[in-house]
């Protein structure tokens, strides 16, 4: 069974800090795929990035970057210099590859950022 | 190109009512899937399709019901309400191993 594990409930950070987001993961698959969704406070899911789990390169979007590390299961999420805008409950997602639950994702409880003046 | 689309945005039902939460997309994608939130609990699944008439149950389908006779739309159907059932809904949707998109959510309110 996949699991995905946000052990940060909640995070409050002053403008311009940079924070990070852990996310832990558990699969038995070896070909999976892992995402950040950002639900901001009007409720809507935002989809931010998707990694596969053949290619462990790290991404960087502007002030967002994500470490994705298999030896530890991990996908952390960090961002740069956090603005205000930044605040908002984020959500890492596991999806096993293969047909039928194939569509089915296993989020964790999700990480509330605060980020204040 | 509206994407997901989902309606009502919100609902208020009383115990042992009936209803049903409507989800499009136009996207033309072999997936759809329907998500409840609750607080504390991330994002659960209720049921998916992965294709028209086929249907399939999640983590936790008792009390939902779902068809899909198109592509485009999926359904979930609540038969007897209950206070559980107060949560946010999600529908979802994605092509073949593609990044799931998501609809703006209905809130729904069980008295």
């Amino acid at each position: 069974a996949q699991k995905v594990t946000q052990a940060q409930t909640e995070i409050s950070v002053v403008e311009k800090e940079d924070v990070t987001l852990d996310c832990v993961y558990e699969t038995r698959d070896t070909t999976y795929y892992l995402f950040w969704y950002k639900q901001p406070p009007s409720g809507e899911l935002v989809f931010l990035i998707r990694r596969n789990s053949f290619d462990e390169q790290n991404e960087i979007s502007g002030r967002y970057s994500w470490n994705f590390q298999k030896s530890t299961s991990s996908f952390n999420f960090t961002i740069t210099a956090s603005q205000v805008v930044d605040s908002a409950v984020y959500f890492c997602a596991l999806s096993e590859a293969g047909t039928g639950t194939a569509s089915k994702l296993t989020f964790g409880t999700g990480t509330r950022l605060q980020v204040t003046l | 190109n509206a994407g997901v689309t989902q309606t009502p945005k919100f609902q208020v039902l009383k115990t042992g009512q009936s209803m049903t939460l409507q989800c499009a997309q136009d996207m033309n994608h072999e997936y759809m899937s329907w998500y409840r939130q609750d607080p504390g609990m991330g994002l659960r699944l209720i049921h998916y399709s992965v294709g028209a008439g086929i249907t399939d149950q999640g983590e936790v389908p008792n009390g939902y019901n779902v068809s899909r006779s198109t592509t485009e739309d999926f359904p979930l159907r609540l038969l007897s309400a209950a206070p559980s059932q107060t949560s946010v809904y999600f529908c979802a949707s994605r092509k073949t191993y593609g990044t799931q998109y998501f609809g703006p959510g209905t809130r729904l309110l069980v008295l």
